[in-house]
């Protein structure tokens, strides 16, 4: 079957690192995505993994590992803005799963 | 260029009210999608269309429906509304499938009392 999991929520301090997991499991994987929701806002592009390894974008990087089923989004230097959920969501034959989501709390 | 726009932003219903949501995008792209987020929860597909004149049923169709006379238009309607249909509801749209960036609109919160 097809399922996708990462924490419900962390807390992290200002200017520090965080890393979110995500694990999936699926037939049809091609790719995973990051997005950044905030509070009563819509969903916004954060990154896309096809391939496994880091890619990095400023502040924020994504690891894939498709043997593993596993992703993780990397945020450098926290700043109080980044407090929002997080979206992993797997590319799975072409449709979209979506995870539940992680609350980041950011504290000063 | 406005992107997704989805109209109303509230809206309150009683129970066997019917309504539409609103879509529409400026940006040409084939892919059109509608989710609901309940609290806690992730994103889950309704309905989504691959281009004008095709639509296919998501994850959770049940209570909805959906039309695709336009590129640029996709309105979901809600029949008889439920309870159960109170949430949060993102039309979305994208060029294609894959590594082509999913575009949302900002969300219509909807009650239903």
């Amino acid at each position: 079957g097809q399922n996708i999991d990462q924490p419900t929520e962390m807390t992290a301090t200002e200017g520090a690192i965080v890393q979110i997991n995500c694990t999936y499991q699926t037939s049809g994987f091609n790719g995973l995505f990051w997005y950044q929701q905030h509070a009563g806002e819509a969903p916004t592009f954060l990154s896309y993994n096809v391939l496994d390894g880091l890619e990095e974008k400023g502040r924020f990087s994504s690891f894939l590992s498709r043997s593993k089923g596993y992703s993780y989004l990397l945020l450098k230097e926290l700043q109080m803005k980044d407090s929002a959920s997080y979206l992993c969501s797997m590319d799975s034959n072409y449709q979209l799963i979506w995870g539940a989501g992680t609350k980041l709390i950011i504290k000063p | 260029n406005a992107g997704v726009t989805q109209t109303p932003k509230f809206r309150i219903l009683k129970i066997g009210q019917s309504m539409t949501l609103q879509c529409a995008q400026d940006m040409n792209h084939n892919y059109m999608y509608w989710y609901r987020q309940d609290p806690g929860m992730g994103l889950k597909l309704i309905y989504y269309s691959v281009g004008a004149g095709i639509t296919d049923k998501g994850e959770v169709p049940n209570g909805y429906n959906v039309s695709r006379s336009t590129t640029e238009d996709f309105p979901l309607r809600l029949e008889l509304a439920a309870p159960s249909q109170t949430s949060v509801y993102f039309c979305a749209s994208s060029y294609g499938t894959g590594e082509d960036t999913i575009y949302f609109g900002e969300g219509s919160w909807l009650t239903v009392v």
